[in-house]
């Protein structure tokens, strides 16, 4: 059964700083990885998604790596704002598993001005 | 496009109610998947569809629990009856066949079964 972990599961930091979340996974045979933004009481916001293929997938200021062998990906966020505060999930398909998306519990992120 | 639509957006109901949550995917899109959000449990997969037909449900949790899609821009999420353990958030979200599997939500249900 696969297995998704986010470290740390809250995290504080002042604005301007750049930080990484990380997600984990125990099953390497993965389709994809998905990484989303939640806002509280709102939905779910797709950031990057990587193939198995791949190594990273850049948009702005965010940049997704993925290390499918070690079963680790990162989300790293440059010069973080106020507004990118929220929780950031990460979620895998494996390669058998069709469509289903496995999530991890969230990283909280709160940027402070 | 409008991207996912749901509704309620708020739900509260008795113990023993039927409920039904609605859902509306992006055009075009002919994958449906309905998820379920609680503290305890996370996001959980219930059922998806492709082309309105049900893939796996092997995510829905009892018979008191129902999904259909009857074409392919609406579906329906029953519950009956309600019980206060299945208060939670659902979410519908949709996918295209070639998107790599590229996932878009709807707002979600909060849903309160007192």
């Amino acid at each position: 059964k696969q297995e998704v972990t986010q470290i740390p599961a809250a995290l504080s930091v002042p604005e301007g700083e750049n930080l990484v979340l990380n997600c984990s996974f125990t099953d390497s045979a993965i389709y994809n990885l998905q990484w989303f933004r939640q806002d509280p009481g709102k939905g779910l916001t797709s950031l990057l998604l990587i193939q198995s293929s791949q190594r990273e997938q850049t948009s702005g200021r965010l940049n997704a790596s993925l290390d499918k062998s070690s079963g680790r990906s990162t989300l790293y966020i440059a010069a973080s704002q106020p507004g990118d505060s929220a929780t950031y999930l990460c979620a895998v398909v494996r390669e058998t598993s069709g469509s289903r998306l496995t999530f991890g519990e969230g990283t909280q992120l709160t940027v402070n001005p | 496009d409008a991207g996912v639509i749901q509704s309620p957006r708020h739900e509260v109901t008795e113990m023993g109610q039927e409920v039904t949550l609605r859902c509306k995917p992006i055009s075009g899109h002919d994958y449906l998947f309905w998820y379920r959000q609680t503290m305890m449990r996370g996001l959980e997969l219930l059922i998806y569809f492709n082309n309105n037909v049900p893939i796996d449900d092997s995510g829905m949790p009892e018979d008191r629990f129902s999904a259909k899609m009857p074409n392919a821009s609406f579906s329906t999420l029953k519950i009956q009856p309600s019980e206060p353990r299945d208060s939670a958030v659902y979410f519908c979200a949709s996918r295209n066949r070639g998107a790599y599997n590229e996932q878009f939500f709807g707002p979600g249900t909060r849903l309160t079964v007192l």
